[in-house]
């Protein structure tokens, strides 16, 4: 398996514009996890996916984030409008059922967005 | 509600000494898992290990050791011999199987080594 597909890698745009940050999770896995990274916070859970449907989005900061999940193998993540403080790297996890013998995640190799 | 404590920001030791990143969690759950990915400074993160909360076993894995105490709390990694290929950032995670699907990670550590 290829892993966790992220894309793209490297993400630069102005303030203001749309970003669409993408995902393939891995087949089989029917949970996805958006995390952002950044050197004041950590990781942060963003929204998680079960089945394609959002479960918990109580860790997107604010309603310029929305993520879909269309289908089992993709997954958007959409700012709009992106922010200088929005910069960070983005990753998108999956995993068979949390909390079981098959619990760990496997992450992407993330997406570096820098918003100037 | 769980918590992960990585103490130690970053921690520094000359090329085949051996280091040891510490963990500590808090949790009221009986049943739970913990892990340790890695984050080399290409940035992926890559698991390392889980182990739940069953299984008190020490597991080694070449010059990789966790060492799980559930009477102290702490799920401690060992990197034996450490060579200059180890320097990344690694992370302590926590989580439930009772009806918590989320990963809590700890603040990560970043270990360095000196060739």
């Amino acid at each position: 398996d290829a892993g966790v597909i992220q894309s793209p890698r490297h993400e630069v745009t102005e303030m203001g514009q749309e970003v669409t940050l993408r995902c393939k999770p891995i087949s089989g896995h029917d949970y996805l996890f958006w995390y952002r990274q950044t050197m004041m916070r950590g990781l942060e859970l963003l929204i998680y996916f079960n089945n394609n449907v959002p479960i918990d989005d109580s860790g997107m900061p604010e309603d310029r984030f929305s993520a879909k999940m269309p289908n089992a193998s993709f997954s958007t993540l959409k700012i709009q409008p992106s922010e200088p403080r929005d910069s960070a790297v983005y990753f998108c996890a999956s995993s068979r059922e949390p909390g079981t013998v098959n619990t760990e995640a496997f992450f992407g190799q993330g997406t570096r967005l820098t918003v100037v | 509600a769980q918590k992960v404590t990585q103490a130690q920001t970053e921690i520094s030791v000359v090329e085949k000494e051996d280091v040891t990143l510490d963990c500590v969690y808090e949790t009221r759950d009986t049943t739970y898992y913990l892990f340790w990915y890695k984050q080399p400074p290409s940035g992926e993160l890559v698991f390392l290990i889980r182990r739940n909360s069953f299984d008190e076993q020490n597991e080694i894995s070449g010059r990789y050791s966790w060492n799980f105490q559930k009477s102290t709390s702490s799920f401690n990694f060992t990197i034996t011999a450490s060579q200059v290929v180890d320097s990344a950032v690694y992370f302590c995670a926590f989580i439930s199987n009772f009806g918590n699907e989320k990963l809590t990670f700890g603040t990560g550590t970043r270990l360095t080594i000196i060739p």
